[in-house]
């Protein structure tokens, strides 16, 4: 089966300026996430959406990021405006999300390193 | 909120030794946790998965425990080689369906 597409793969961009990233999931899957990784952190949940119902955005920067997830199955995450800070890699998953099973497994893509100058 | 700790951050060992990588977490009511694999640059690569009712799973050299009441895991990936060279990365899947990453290990296999 395809796995997770994320695009771009590299982005470099001025401060101020907006971004935009697409992820489309594994077919079928109905949990998708989006994380931010620093370099040399660990990944930080942005948001996470169950079908196109966000389940959890608590810890996005709503006054400069934003994230829709279309018909329930492709996802954008946007920037606007960006700061020097978001220079990370920009990861998105998937999972069949059924809950109650043990065995559910998350799948990423290779995610998008976004660079702010 | 679910805390996932990582210990060592960073480790080297000569190849053909084994290697051993703790994950800790916080909230026992899990589903269950993964371990990953991230080449410098890339993704996260799936290595093994640990339903909440196992002990370990296994998957060629690599074998991964599970004590959920004391909410530990170790990844032991045996006779390493140069190759085994990445950051290692473990995920639990909490019981509300969030999904919380420790901060990592990196690993050098030194030839």
């Amino acid at each position: 089966e395809a796995g997770v597409a994320q695009s771009p793969r590299y982005k470099i961009i001025e401060k101020r300026q907006s971004v935009a990233f697409w992820c489309n999931p594994i077919s079928g899957h109905a949990t998708l996430y989006w994380y931010q990784q620093i370099l040399g952190q660990g990944p930080k949940l942005l948001i996470q959406f169950q079908n196109n119902g966000v389940v959890d955005d608590s810890q996005l920067p709503k006054d400069r990021f934003s994230a829709e997830r279309l018909k329930g199955v492709d996802s954008t995450l946007k920037i606007q405006p960006a700061k020097l800070e978001d220079s990370a890699v920009y990861l998105c998953a998937s999972s069949l999300g059924d809950r109650g099973r043990e065995d559910t497994e998350a799948f990423f893509g290779q995610g998008t390193r976004l660079t702010v100058v | 909120k679910q805390e996932v700790t990582q210990i060592p951050a960073a480790l080297s060992v000569p190849e053909g030794e084994n290697l051993v990588l703790n994950c800790s977490f916080t909230d026992s009511a899990i589903y269950n946790l993964q371990w990953f694999r991230q080449d410098p640059g890339k993704g996260l690569t799936s290595l093994l998965l640990i339903q909440s009712s196992q002990r370990e799973q296994t998957s060629g050299r690599l074998n991964a425990s599970l004590d959920k009441s004391s909410g530990r895991s170790t990844l032991y990936i045996a006779a390493s080689q140069p190759g085994d060279s990445a950051t290692y990365l473990c995920a639990v899947l909490s019981n509300d369906y969030k999904l919380s990453f420790g901060a990592g290990t990196t690993v050098t296999v030194r030839a």
